[in-house]
């Protein structure tokens, strides 16, 4: 069946910092892949997606590069925000499965 | 509409009472989803529609759970009988179509409470 798995949290950093959130995923089939976001009292939001092995999503300053061959799509961000602190789920659909498939999520806080 | 509308957005119920919480999904949006969100947990998944069938009720916890929708529009989760364990953010999402590039939009949840 397919999993994700992601780092737990929360991950605190300081504004201007550089994160990472590993996410790591076993699917059947070729899957594609996806980090939402939840900001505090708001829904979940896309916020990037890579459908095929070596594609980068990126959006907001995020990237995540699709790895097929370590089954990895960790997100990356150059320099956060206050404004990213939010929890981060990264999931997962293959066209075998009718539903995306979401990791436990990563509570980041960024701080002044 | 533009969005994905539940309601309510909150609902507090004694034990042992029914619920029933509402998803108005994106007008043309042919595929719904229901997922559950504990508090500190992931999302888990309950049911998905195609349509106004459901293909997957694989997530749905007990009997007392149930779901149905109207063509490719409003859909209801009712718990019967609740439970404390069924506290949680109730999430809806709908999607352009079934399949895999297709992405969610999720509103923004039922928020119940058992007491």
């Amino acid at each position: 069946g397919n999993s994700v798995t992601q780092m737990e949290g929360p991950v605190t950093l300081s504004e201007e910092a550089f994160l990472t959130i590993n996410c790591t995923y076993t699917a059947t089939g070729y899957p594609s892949l996806f980090w939402y976001v939840q900001y505090p009292g708001e829904g979940l939001q896309l916020l990037l997606k890579a459908t095929k092995a070596d594609d980068k999503g990126s959006n907001k300053g995020f990237e995540a590069t699709y790895r097929k061959e370590t089954t990895s799509f960790h997100l990356e961000k150059g320099s956060v925000q206050v404004s990213d602190s939010a929890v981060y789920f990264c999931a997962l659909v293959t066209g075998t499965a009718s539903k995306l498939t979401f990791g436990t999520g990563t509570r980041l806080q960024v701080t002044l | 509409g533009a969005g994905v509308s539940q309601s309510p957005s909150n609902k507090v119920t004694e034990k042992g009472k029914d619920v029933e919480l509402r998803c108005d999904p994106i007008s043309g949006h042919t595929a719904l989803y229901w997922y559950r969100q504990r508090l500190g947990q992931g999302l888990e998944f309950l049911i998905y529609f195609q349509g106004n069938s459901a293909p997957d009720k694989s997530g749905l916890p007990s009997d007392r759970f149930s779901a149905e929708r109207t063509g490719e529009s409003v859909s209801t989760l009712t718990i019967q009988r609740t439970q404390q364990e069924d506290s949680a953010v109730y999430l809806c999402a709908s999607s352009l179509d079934f399949g895999a590039n297709y992405g969610y939009t999720f509103g923004s949840g039922t928020r119940l409470t058992v007491v």
